[in-house]
């Protein structure tokens, strides 16, 4: 069964026009983090909640927002995209915040900017 | 300089070879360390943690020297399914992840 999902698995939007993305969990960990991942690129961490504390990353960019209404959902929210914004959006949820915790990432939304 | 660096590949080996991988990372306060395998346009998916005493699940052995600031993978007997990228993760209070080494492994 999924334990992390994303909706939706693939998105076009236009450039300029708002977007927002879904993740949700049923494993009912604390944290949850969303990630950008370009092509050939890693991973790159955008923020995470703890709970309900938000934890925005320095040089994410203020386009890019985050909504966590409960502990099973959290949302990204791209006010006006950017063709540099085409990409692969990973959520991820982890039990705690201690080094050894594992990530569990979901499925991923491609997200086309055109 | 790069939190976590990797040699991108490819590599190209034939099945039942041995490979391994290597990456380095720059934070000597690093807490702890993965490797993670990535499909093609799917997700990250943990492949194993790495411990300082050395740990090995299968054909899979990883190995951590925190002096160096060194990780190793190393895969023996490969099989076609084990076409992927590896990615070298390391916890600094936030995971950090390398760009990925590409392994594919042919008939």
């Amino acid at each position: 069964d999924a334990m992390v999902i994303q909706n939706p698995r693939y998105q076009v939007t236009q450039f300029g026009k708002p977007v927002t993305l879904s993740c949700s969990q049923t494993l009912n960990h604390n944290v949850m983090y969303w990630y950008q991942q370009k092509s050939s690129q890693a991973p790159k961490l955008l923020f995470h909640y703890y709970d309900k504390d938000f934890n925005n990353e320095a040089d994410t960019p203020d386009n890019f927002q985050s909504r966590r209404p409960n502990t099973s959902f959290c949302f990204l929210d791209i006010r006006s995209p950017g063709l540099g914004d085409t990409a692969m959006y990973l959520c991820a949820t982890s039990r705690d915040r201690l080094g050894t915790d594992t990530q569990y990432f979901g499925p991923g939304t491609r997200l086309t900017v055109l | 300089r790069k939190e976590v660096e990797q040699d991108p590949g490819p590599f190209n080996v034939p099945e039942g070879a041995t490979v391994a991988f290597n990456c380095t990372y720059s934070n000597s306060a690093s807490q702890s360390f993965f490797w993670y395998r990535q499909d093609c346009r799917k997700e990250p998916k943990l492949l194993m943690s790495v411990y300082s005493s050395g740990n090995e699940d299968g054909r899979f052995t990883a190995q951590l020297n925190r002096a160096s600031q060194y990780i190793s993978l190393l895969i023996r007997d490969s099989k076609l399914s084990d076409s992927a990228t590896y990615l070298c993760v390391v916890n600094q209070g936030a995971l950090n992840f390398g760009k990925g080494t590409s392994l594919l492994v042919t008939p």
